[in-house]
């Protein structure tokens, strides 16, 4: 069974730092790119970041650009996520996510359960 | 950069009533790169649909999905009480590279 566990989630001050994790379960975690989708709180879902199963391609929104980074270390089948200078916008749960790639299409097909970050003095 | 735009953004409806959803993209999108995905309140988002019309594993066949160029649409054949969520499209663009979801539509009982 597939399964993505995020943690590291919790309340840090404006201009602070914050590194979240995913462990990856029940599946080749180095096959497959994956993401970080976040959603603020009674808002919609917002791409935050992928990156490349082997870690070597990645892209960001641009609200986090330069600010946030992700990697990834297969030989511990765990995605990660350093958020840094952070603002009471980047207040959400943050979600990771597998993105399924086919010769059919794309999607992200097995979510995390999600950590909340909460940016506030 | 693409933008998505989902209509309605409520919809009222009762079980067993049929319901198509739209999502306009400003730009065209390669079908292949067209997803959906229902959310409850509460969970995680869950994948329905890849490459504009494509079932993921464990979907039920009442859910389907068509379209191309700029317009897509998911059709649930027959609503069931456990289908009133919020549904988003996604889209991933080469140029640059970017992921985008759409605003959503809330599907609520009626």
């Amino acid at each position: 069974e597939v399964q993505l566990v995020e943690s590291g989630g919790g309340l840090v001050q404006p201009g602070g730092s914050l590194r979240l994790s995913c462990a990856g379960s029940g599946y080749t975690f180095s096959s497959y790119p994956m993401h970080w989708v976040r959603q603020a709180p009674g808002k919609g879902l917002d791409f935050v970041s992928v990156i490349s199963s082997q870690g070597g391609t990645t892209y960001y929104a641009n609200s986090v650009k330069g600010r946030f980074t992700i990697s990834r270390d297969n030989s511990k089948n765990t995605l990660y996520l350093q958020m840094g200078s952070l603002r009471p916008e980047d207040t959400a749960v943050y979600y990771c996510a597998r993105n399924l790639v086919t010769d059919k299409g794309r999607g992200l097909d097995y979510w995390g359960q999600g950590t909340l970050v909460t940016v506030s003095s | 950069e693409i933008v998505l735009t989902q209509s309605p953004g409520t919809l009222s409806l009762s079980p067993g009533e049929r319901v198509t959803l739209s999502c306009r993209a400003s730009q065209s999108v390669s079908i292949s790169y067209l997803a959906w995905y229902q959310q409850k309140p509460g969970q995680a988002p869950r994948l329905l649909i890849y490459g504009a019309s494509n079932r993921a594993t464990g979907i039920p066949d009442r859910f389907s999905g068509s379209g191309s160029g700029t317009d897509f649409t998911l059709t649930i054949s027959r609503l069931e009480p456990e289908d009133f969520a919020v549904y988003y499209c996604q889209q991933y663009d080469n140029s640059p590279p970017m992921y985008t979801f759409g605003q959503g539509t809330k599907l609520e009982i009626k």
